[in-house]
């Protein structure tokens, strides 16, 4: 069972840009689809986008483009989702997961990191 | 707002079936597209319970099962438990590359 570590909390200002770790031990890393997804206090989970490292295949939330930037080191096997402009509105814990089927982004997320809790404020 | 609606909060008695729906439309739900659903423990993150409209990840209790008909998609906890309160969420993709979690239902044993 792959294992995903995240990078420790973060507090950043307004207009300023975060960039989140996750990185996978213990399984296959390159064909599994890594996603990001949030959750703002007391919210519910919401989707930001995703990548296939072995392509660089990337998806985004249509919320997100422009403002969200993931990637992928297989060498290292760590994927990474930066954050920019960030507003309060970002308030939340950020979660990396990995998808049950390679190549598949829907098939469901089986690997969860611990999250990352992103706090912006002035 | 989510495309994916589900009741906000659902109670039962140790012991007793209950069922959460997820209510979607024919572009997302009622289309070619597979609902999965997960639970998440308060400050822990999401697992994932449910793939692919009705099948369990090894390791999960054969006490929850879902089904897929029409636009909405439901969870059925047979024979809630104590340790079964938390909140679920479906999910699905529902088109535009875009991949979307319902509103989240808090269940509570009573």
């Amino acid at each position: 069972q792959v294992q995903l570590v995240q990078s420790g909390a973060e507090v950043k200002k307004p207009g300023s840009a975060v960039k989140v770790s996750c990185k996978a031990s213990g399984g296959t890393f390159s064909g599994y689809p890594i996603s990001w997804v949030r959750q703002a206090p007391g919210q519910g989970l919401e989707w930001m986008g995703g990548i296939i490292p072995i392509f660089g295949t990337l998806k985004y939330a249509q919320k997100f483009q422009g403002r969200v930037t993931i990637a992928a080191d297989e060498s290292t096997t760590t994927a990474y989702m930066e954050l920019s402009s960030l507003r309060s509105a970002d308030t939340a814990v950020y979660y990396c997961a990995r998808a049950r089927q390679q190549y598949d982004f829907w098939s469901g997320y089986e690997s969860w990191g611990q999250g990352t809790l992103v706090t912006v404020s002035s | 707002q989510s495309v994916l609606t589900q009741p906000p909060s659902m109670s039962g008695a140790p012991g007793q079936r209950v069922t959460i729906s997820c209510t979607g439309s024919n572009s997302n739900i009622g289309a070619r597209y597979d609902v999965h659903w997960y639970q998440q423990l308060p400050g822990t993150a999401p697992k994932l319970l449910i793939y692919g409209n009705n099948n369990r990840p090894s390791g999960v209790p054969d006490r929850f099962s879902g089904s897929k008909s029409g636009n909405t998609a439901s969870l059925t906890i047979s024979g809630l438990q104590a340790e079964d309160e938390a909140d679920y969420y479906c999910c699905s993709y529902v088109g535009s590359t875009t991949y979307v979690f319902g509103t989240g239902t808090k269940v509570t044993a009573l």
